[in-house]
């Protein structure tokens, strides 16, 4: 069955400073990689997806993200964090096309100082 | 862009109401969902459809019904609200016909229900 972990509950950065934020997913196959961005009282906007193909995908807000086979990770990466990027991230697997729906992980929590 | 509505935002209602949680889509999507999310967890599906007529229940147990009666439309419904019912519902739509295959679903801002 598939799951994902997103081992860091909270994470706190200062403006400017880079980002990287955890996923590992559990899925027999090659799968579908999302990650979505969550403001607060807002519903899942999408930041970027992974289907095949190129191992490093390019996303909305300069973000990106790249697929380790090999560590079954999926992590988002950011050089430079803006104040606008405080919010709860995502990182959700689907099985392949016709699959009833995405598996979650519990969200990262990512602050951002000034 | 997406678009895809949800109402009401905020519901704050009773014991024993009935109550309706609103989802439209204007892209033409085929499937669409809706998901239970609590604060610091995941999300957990509930109900989905794959089209007109088309319900299926989800991962997570829900007293919650739903229909799709239209395309566009996919409501859920609560016939007693109670408040272990408390909660975000967040509603989403996907178009499996898209080159590339996968489903990218594309979420609503949610509804975020409390029951008295």
């Amino acid at each position: 069955a598939q799951s994902v972990t997103q081992p860091d509950i909270h994470i706190t950065v200062s403006e400017g400073a880079s980002l990287e934020l955890r996923c590992n997913y559990s899925y027999g196959a090659t799968p579908y990689l999302f990650w979505y961005v969550q403001s607060p009282g807002q519903g899942l906007q999408l930041l970027l997806k992974y289907f095949s193909g190129d191992t490093l995908v390019q996303g909305i807000k300069g973000f990106e993200a790249e697929f380790k086979r090999s560590q079954s990770s999926f992590n988002l990466r950011k050089p430079s964090v803006h104040w606008s990027d405080a919010a709860e991230y995502f990182c959700a697997v689907g099985a392949v096309a016709g699959a009833n729906n995405l598996f979650f992980g519990t969200g990262t929590r990512l602050t951002v100082i000034p | 862009e997406a678009d895809i509505y949800q109402t009401p935002r905020y519901l704050v209602i009773g014991t024993g109401k009935k109550i309706t949680l609103e989802c439209s889509q204007t892209m033409g999507h085929d499937k669409m969902y809706w998901y239970q999310q609590d604060p610091g967890m995941e999300l957990h599906l509930i109900h989905y459809s794959y089209g007109v007529n088309s319900t299926e229940k989800g991962d997570l147990s829900s007293e919650s019904t739903v229909s799709r009666i239209r395309t566009e439309h996919f409501p859920l419904t609560l016939e007693s609200a109670r408040p272990s019912h408390t909660s975000q519902y967040l509603c989403a739509s996907s178009d499996a016909r898209l080159a590339g295959g996968g489903d990218t679903q594309y979420f609503g801002p949610g509804t975020r229900l409390t029951v008295l």
